[in-house]
């Protein structure tokens, strides 16, 4: 059974500080891993797909790495915001559904 | 990319009773996903609808408590039914789309 755990469970930076969120799954044989955004209380956006034939994927300030093998993904996240202040999950394709993590909460002050 | 609405964007029902959340999309989509985010906690998937066919739902769920319909290709119903406290949640309507997966807004339920 496949299992997607995110490290840390909550993150707290000054602004301008550059992130490494992590994500690891226990089962390398997925279809893609997705990252998402979750403002509180609202729905999620997707941040980045990383197909599983992809090392990485970047849009803008994010960067997204996935190491199949070694059941993980980064989500690097460069001179941070208190924009940035959400939820981030990471979720993985598994056969046929999406297989959530547990989530970090980041938050970014001035 | 899919644009996804869903109605209502909250409520807070009695003991008891039923809500039905609607689901819209701007697309026509084969699959349309139902999930539950409890307080504090991740995702989780509580069926898959796929038009024309009865929905197909994950261990823990059952259709008598979460009873979908699938009328067409663009819209989609959750309905929680007898709901109790413990179906204090947001619940989120999904699809798929370039193997990416998108969200609507999300329907907060609180039961008293």
């Amino acid at each position: 059974k496949q299992e997607v755990t995110q490290i840390p469970a909550a993150l707290s930076v000054p602004e301008g500080e550059n992130l490494v969120l992590n994500c690891s799954f226990t089962d390398s044989a997925i279809y893609n891993l997705q990252w998402f955004r979750q403002d509180p209380g609202k729905g999620l956006t997707s941040l980045l797909l990383i197909q599983s034939s992809q090392r990485e994927q970047t849009s803008g300030r994010l960067n997204a790495s996935l190491d199949k093998s070694s059941g993980r993904s980064t989500l690097y996240i460069a001179a941070s915001q208190p924009g940035d202040s959400a939820t981030y999950l990471c979720a993985v394709w598994d056969t046929d559904k999406l297989i959530f993590g547990t989530g970090t909460r980041l938050q970014v002050f001035p | 990319s899919a644009v996804i609405s869903q109605k209502p964007s909250r409520d807070i029902c009695q003991r008891g009773t039923s809500l039905t959340i609607q689901c819209q999309v701007d697309s026509q989509v084969t699959m349309m996903f139902w999930y539950r985010q409890q307080p504090g906690q991740s995702l989780t998937l509580i069926a898959t609808a796929n038009q024309g066919s009865e929905a197909t739902y994950e261990s823990g769920f059952v259709i008598d408590k979460f009873p979908i319909s699938r009328p067409n290709l663009t819209f989609s119903t959750l309905t929680v039914s007898n709901m109790s406290p413990e179906d204090s949640s947001i619940y989120l309507c999904s699809v798929s789309g370039g193997r990416a997966q998108y969200f609507g807004p999300g329907t907060r339920l609180t039961v008293l």
